[in-house]
Order: C-alpha cells, then structure tokens, then sequence
C-alpha cells in the first residue's frame, strides 16, 4: 500500500522556538495532503488542507500565521509551528490523498509528538 | 456538512466474543465512508471504506463494515476478537474522499 512519512516522529522544543514536521508521500504524488492535530484521548482535528503550488487552506479557529504550510512539491509537505508554546504540545499527524480508482483514498503518516516545553 | 457519532467511547469485549464498533454520519451528499485503526503514538491505518456499490465491505484483520443508508449507519464488526485488536478505532465521513471529518474515536480493549 501507500507510504506517507513524517519527519521527526518525535520533537521537544523549548517554548518561543519554532518546529517544522515534514510530511512525505513516498511511492506515488499527492497534490493534496492534510494536517491533523490529536489531543490525547481525542479525535483528529483538520487543520488545514495543503495543495501543491498554491497556498494552503484553513479550518475555521486555525491561526495560519502560526501554522504555516507549505507543499513545495507533489512528494512533500511540510508544517511549521511558529513560536510555539505548550499549549501547542500535540499529536500531528499529515495524510495525503491519492486517486485510487474512481475515488480519493487518504493515507496517513505515523504522526508527530511535538513538547513544547 | 459532513459529520459522524461514535456511540460508546470505550468498548470491552472477551476474546473470541464479537466485536461491535458503532457509528452514525450525517451528510447532505452521498457519503464515504472510512474505519481507521489507531494504535499507541501511531498514525491512522485504513481498516475498511465505503465509495459505492455493494453495501457490505470487507477489511484487513477479519473487519467489516455495512453502509446502512435508512439508518446513515456504517457499523464496524469482527466475529471474534483477538488480543491484538486492542487499539482505538475512529470512523470517517467524506463527500470527496478528501476533507475527512473524524468520529471522537472508541476505544476497543480485549479481555483475555
């Protein structure tokens, strides 16, 4: 099956600094890939859509100055959290949609665990 | 607007005995509809998805999943639990197969 990465798997920063996660589409193009948030014992949360070549779309409550995203090519997407604090502290997780078929299927990256300390 | 409802955030079954995850979606399209699995500090896994034509869908590991349209149901099934079924399962709506909108999740535990 499909094989999205995410790098790193797990990061701790210190509050004030910014992280960027990579999300990667390794055996096939995605010109769109999505970022979640997961609180502990919670759903994933859509943050924002990311399409290849054109600015990234948000979720309603979504601060897009904070997260920053950005699909530099088909293959790789990356989210950056801008002076994070620890409220930013979350399981991110990035998926990337595929043509499979007649019909878009998601496949999701291992996630990311961000600690701001 | 697409949505879903998990009933029942924790489940506990005995192993061997049947293994029911609920689910109900709201949508104003006909919908798509996903079971993913997720275990401890890992991303989602697909189990099993709903696009069209025939109602019952088979998945990996023994699951399966039946698109009920009268009762905008898609409930998960396994005749018998296995220890390793332990994990938290989230059910998924999508008018596109795109922009997914995720159920609160269940958590699933075995009993031995």
């Amino acid at each position: 099956g499909a094989v999205v990465s995410q790098h790193p798997s797990r990061v701790i920063c210190k509050s004030g600094t910014s992280v960027k996660i990579e999300c990667r589409s390794l055996d096939f193009q995605a010109t769109t890939m999505f970022w979640y948030r997961q609180f502990p014992k919670q759903s994933l949360m859509l943050m924002a859509t990311s399409n290849e070549g054109s600015k990234a779309t948000y979720e309603q409550g979504v601060e897009k100055d904070k997260f920053l995203i950005n699909h530099a090519s088909l293959t790789l997407s990356t989210l950056t959290v801008t002076s994070a604090h620890p409220e930013d502290s979350s399981f991110y997780i990035c998926s990337a949609s595929r043509l499979a078929g007649a019909t878009n299927t998601q496949y999701f990256g291992p996630g990311t665990r961000l600690t701001v300390l | 607007a697409q949505s879903v409802t998990q009933l029942g955030s924790h489940v506990s079954v005995s192993e061997g005995a049947l293994v029911l995850l609920r689910c109900n979606y709201s949508s104003s399209v006909p919908p798509y509809l996903f079971w993913y699995v997720q275990y401890p500090n890992q991303g989602l896994q697909l189990l099993l998805k709903y696009t069209t034509g025939a109602t019952l869908v088979k998945g990996i590991n023994g699951f399966e999943a039946e698109f009920k349209k009268s009762e905008t149901s898609f409930h998960l099934t396994k005749p018998s639990a296995h220890m390793s079924d332990a994990a938290e399962y989230f059910c998924a709506v999508s008018a596109t197969g795109n922009q997914f909108y995720f159920g609160t999740g269940t958590s699933l535990t075995v009993i031995p």
